[in-house]
């Protein structure tokens, strides 16, 4: 149990477009996912809390304008990276807790390159 | 701001050996978790210490939350070259988010 999928795995886009990830819950409902950024070799940094049916809660220094998130579903999370630029080339994770302890499940991690 | 401070940054050692890495922090937390993760592939969760002097066993590897619930350790015995990889602790404060420490990067020489 407590799977979390996202998708796509790998993208790969031209400077200024933007991009959507997806995380879901697979088998439980989660009612806030989270939303990580990893540089090569480096630790998780969180980017922001996603909340079901409210808006996200973004960490200091994360343009919320350009990272949207929605939480859509107590099973869907997304994060769009707008306007994107080879500087917001990185390994994206999302993570969700099944609400009954503080351990969260992580997905698989979508690598973004932005050329 | 609540740290998680992990050590060593990089270990490298042979086949068959013991090691242990550690996780310290100044500030008590709920939980601690503790994350292994390969190159491209999300962390996958290998333990949750709850209760300070707990300790966990998952074959080869034991874990250990301090007394204080500030500190945790991680303990390989044997280690195999299948143990190779980033091992990160991560520490619930008391809010839903968790906090990582900058990770033991491990490699086990053949």
């Amino acid at each position: 149990g407590a799977v979390v999928s996202q998708h796509p795995s790998r993208v790969i886009c031209k400077s200024g477009t933007s991009v959507k990830i997806e995380c879901r819950s697979l088998d439980f409902q989660a009612t806030t996912m989270f939303w990580y950024r990893q540089f090569p070799k480096q630790s998780l940094m969180l980017m922001a809390t996603s909340n079901e049916g409210s808006k996200a809660t973004y960490e200091q220094g994360v343009e919320k304008d350009k990272f949207l998130i929605n939480h859509a579903s107590l099973t869907l999370s997304t994060l769009t990276v707008t306007s994107a630029h080879p500087e917001d080339s990185s390994f994206y994770i999302c993570s969700a807790g099944t609400g009954s302890s503080d351990t969260q499940y992580f997905g698989p991690g979508t690598r973004l390159t932005v050329l | 701001t609540q740290l998680l401070e992990q050590s060593p940054q990089f270990l490298s050692i042979q086949e068959g050996e013991n090691l242990t890495v550690y996780c310290n922090s100044s500030s008590v937390f709920s939980s601690l978790q503790w994350y292994r993760q390969e190159p491209g592939e999300g962390p996958v969760l290998l333990v949750t210490v709850v209760t300070g002097g707990e300790v966990k066993k998952l074959k080869r590897l034991t874990f250990q939350f301090g007394d204080a619930r500030k500190d945790s350790s991680l303990h390989i015995t044997a280690a195999q070259p299948g143990d190779t990889g980033l091992y990160l602790c991560a520490g619930a404060p008391g809010d839903d988010k968790i906090i990582f420490g900058k990770g033991t990067r491990l490699h086990i020489l053949p």
